[in-house]
């Protein structure tokens, strides 16, 4: 089947504009992850959903970052007033409801800030 | 103190070698551990999960977890260059994913 689906692939904004990104899961996994990768750097924790509800929005670095999913299936991911340090790809994952399910990441938007 | 510690490398290595990467953690809570291959301008896709200590084994690639010295690790035989790509731990606990760094891994045919 299809796999975790994030648009758009990349994106170029200027500075202080909003972005919207956009996140299509595996279709019946329950719990949905935002993370941020910067340019040699490891994954950094934004988001956790389970259903429709974000138990853990630890991660997010400032009230700029916002993130909502509907229907138990799409989310977006919101930064408002962008600024260059946003720069990064963003990437989604989805899992199954099984405890020990592994994450699958989607491909990515890659956000630049100019 | 990071909870995963994974050396970025780059790892140079001729083709046909044996490759052995590895991650120490330090939380004795965590449970699943999970090894991703990312290509450039990819994300990481699922490799290898196991939850025991001991050994998993898949085609080329096994997976080794030592949960008394917190340590795993990923080895590759016979490598090829469709191999080079940045190799990356993670671990879980609740529901929450903890990930390395990420080794860098060229192949040389």
């Amino acid at each position: 089947g299809a796999g975790v689906s994030q648009s758009p692939s990349n994106k170029v904004t200027e500075k202080g504009k909003d972005v919207e990104l956009r996140c299509d899961p595996i279709s019946g996994h329950t719990a949905l992850y935002w993370y941020r990768q910067s340019l040699g750097q490891g994954l950094e924790f934004l988001i956790y959903f389970q259903g429709n509800s974000a138990p853990d929005k630890s991660g997010l670095p400032s009230d700029r970052f916002s993130a909502e999913r509907t229907g138990g299936s799409v989310s977006t991911l919101t930064i408002q007033r962008t600024q260059q340090e946003d720069s990064a790809v963003y990437l989604c994952a989805s899992r199954g409801e099984a405890y020990n399910s592994p994450l699958h990441f989607g491909n990515g938007t890659r956000l630049t800030v100019t | 103190q990071k909870e995963v510690e994974q050396d970025p490398g780059p790892l140079s290595v001729p083709e046909g070698a044996i490759v052995s990467l590895n991650c120490t953690y330090s939380n004795s809570a965590f449970q699943y551990f999970m090894w991703y291959r990312q290509y450039s301008r990819k994300g990481p896709e699922l490799l290898m999960y196991t939850y025991s200590s001991g050994n998993k084994e898949d085609g080329r690639f096994t997976a080794q977890v030592d949960k008394s010295s917190k340590y795993i690790s990923l080895f590759i035989r016979d490598s090829q260059p469709s191999d080079s790509a940045t190799y990356l731990c993670a671990m879980k606990h609740f529901n929450k994913f903890y990930f390395g760094s990420g080794t860098k891994l060229n192949v040389k045919p």
